[in-house]
């Protein structure tokens, strides 16, 4: 099945761009959704379809897809943005929703 | 408002069966596909199964394909599923979560539940 690898971790200060990578075979011609987890609560949806937000997500969030990478940005970051992130994408050739590991931000 | 609540989790014996609700609130619920995610402790989320708005046409994960079924009430705005020989490998949070469309398996979850505890434990 599809696999989608992400680093473990990111970490940033506040103020700075905290850039986290999903990697997959050919992802660029995939749909990438993007979603924070903060701890003891839900995911919640932050970027979709490569780059659009859900309305009520800051613009600092931004995404981006080419190639083996997908990439989501975090702009400005603040301490209220540490949370679990997780790409996720839809398989075609086993129709199944699989996501990424999952990416750790802290926060400095 | 959109809102998902589920319920039915607990404790359950390898082997055993679970069968989790989904509520939903603030929207039709048959104009929307709806699927199953999971998160075992400290790890990452993992699809279960999708159910199309209609409930003609279901998907599974492998890793639970033949166990588990995936089904929807429209009329009363609910959503199951029917997990039988439980694993420990099962044990989670099980998510309920909806998509912004009927049928569109490249959509993504655009609101989820909080999530309802699955322990499988001898």
């Amino acid at each position: 099945s599809y696999v989608l690898t992400q680093p473990p971790s990111v970490s940033v200060a506040p103020g700075q761009t905290a850039r986290i990578t999903c990697g997959g075979n050919n992802i660029g011609s995939e749909s990438v959704h993007w979603y924070q987890q903060k701890s003891g609560q839900a995911p919640v949806l932050v970027v979709y379809d490569d780059s659009d937000r859900p309305s009520g997500i800051p613009e600092r969030f931004s995404g981006s897809n080419s190639g083996n990478t997908a990439t989501l940005t975090i702009s400005r970051v603040e301490a209220g943005d540490e949370a679990d992130y997780y790409c996720q994408v839809w398989d075609s050739n086993s129709d199944q929703r699989v996501f990424g590991g999952g990416t750790k931000l802290t926060v400095l | 408002e959109v809102q998902l609540l589920e319920s039915g989790g607990g404790l359950v014996q390898p082997g055993g069966s679970l069968r989790l609700s989904c509520a939903a609130s603030g929207f039709t619920l048959s104009s929307y596909a709806m699927s199953w995610v999971r998160q075992g402790p400290g790890k990452g989320l993992e699809w279960v199964s999708v159910i199309s708005g209609s409930g003609d046409s279901t998907n599974y994960a492998d890793s639970v394909k033949g166990r588990f079924t995936i089904s929807r009430d429209n009329s009363k705005n609910m959503l199951y599923l029917q997990m039988n020989s439980l694993r420990v490998e099962d044990t989670a949070v099980y998510y309920c979560a909806k998509d912004p469309k009927r049928v569109d398996p490249s959509s993504p979850f655009d609101y989820w539940g909080q999530g309802t505890l699955v322990t499988v434990s001898p």
